[in-house]
């Protein structure tokens, strides 16, 4: 069965930084891209990352274009987003998701995690 | 482009409903529109994929088309229960690949 587990969120002060983890189970990690997906609360779902199957492409929604930036561990199974120059704005459930391909062409997402908060406040 | 959803819907058990996703520039088939479910307290997931296609485990109750007139796909689901409310997006992607999501919409069932 196939789980994707988000952790690392909280409350962070606005300018401070945080990384947030996704570990994925039930499936071979390394073959398939993958996706960071957030909502702020009461709006819609935003795109915010991707990161192909190997690590070799990542491309960002232009709301956090050079302050966050996605990687990942096929070794350790595991997805990360880090957060820099954190703004209320970035208030959100952060969800990881992965793509039903490799090198995400066309994106789509068939499993999803539960999401972990993120609250950027002083 | 974007992809504009109506806010809410509402229907009753056991009746169907309709949630559209207008494409604002472009052509509607020119790329695939996948639907994902948002039900509170669970992880989303994906009810229909590439335009008309139900993952397994999903009931056949739900269905997507896509109507080049009205430049949109849509998403029916039909013998409502209490269980299908939820918030429903729709999604697709630009020619560069970026993703694009529809607004939401919440289904009410009454």
């Amino acid at each position: 069965q196939v789980q994707l587990v988000e952790s690392g969120g909280g409350v962070v002060q606005p300018g401070k930084s945080l990384r947030l983890s996704c570990a994925a189970s039930g499936f071979t990690f390394s073959n398939y891209g993958m996706h960071w997906v957030r909502q702020a609360p009461g709006k819609g779902l935003e795109w915010v990352a991707v990161i192909w199957y190997d690590g070799s492409y990542q491309y960002y929604g232009d709301s956090v274009k050079g302050r966050f930036a996605i990687s990942r561990d096929n070794s350790k199974n595991t997805l990360f987003l880090q957060m820099d120059s954190l703004t209320a704005d970035d208030t959100a459930v952060y969800y990881c998701a992965r793509d039903s391909r490799k090198s995400t062409v066309p994106p789509r997402f068939d499993w999803w995690g539960q999401g972990t908060l993120v609250t950027v406040s002083s | 482009f974007m992809l504009t959803q109506p806010h809410s819907v509402s229907g009753s058990p056991g009746k169907t409903i309709t949630i559209s996703c207008t494409r604002s520039s472009g052509n509607i088939a020119s790329n695939y529109v996948q639907w994902y479910q948002l039900r509170a307290g669970s992880a989303p997931t994906t009810v229909i994929f590439e335009d008309n296609q139900r993952p397994s485990g999903v009931p056949d109750r739900f269905s997507g088309s896509i109507d080049s007139s009205s430049n949109s796909a849509s998403l029916t689901i039909s013998g409502l229960t209490t269980e299908d409310e939820a918030d429903y997006f729709c999604q697709s992607n630009d020619l560069s690949n970026r993703v694009v999501f529809g607004g939401g919409t919440k289904l009410t069932v009454l």
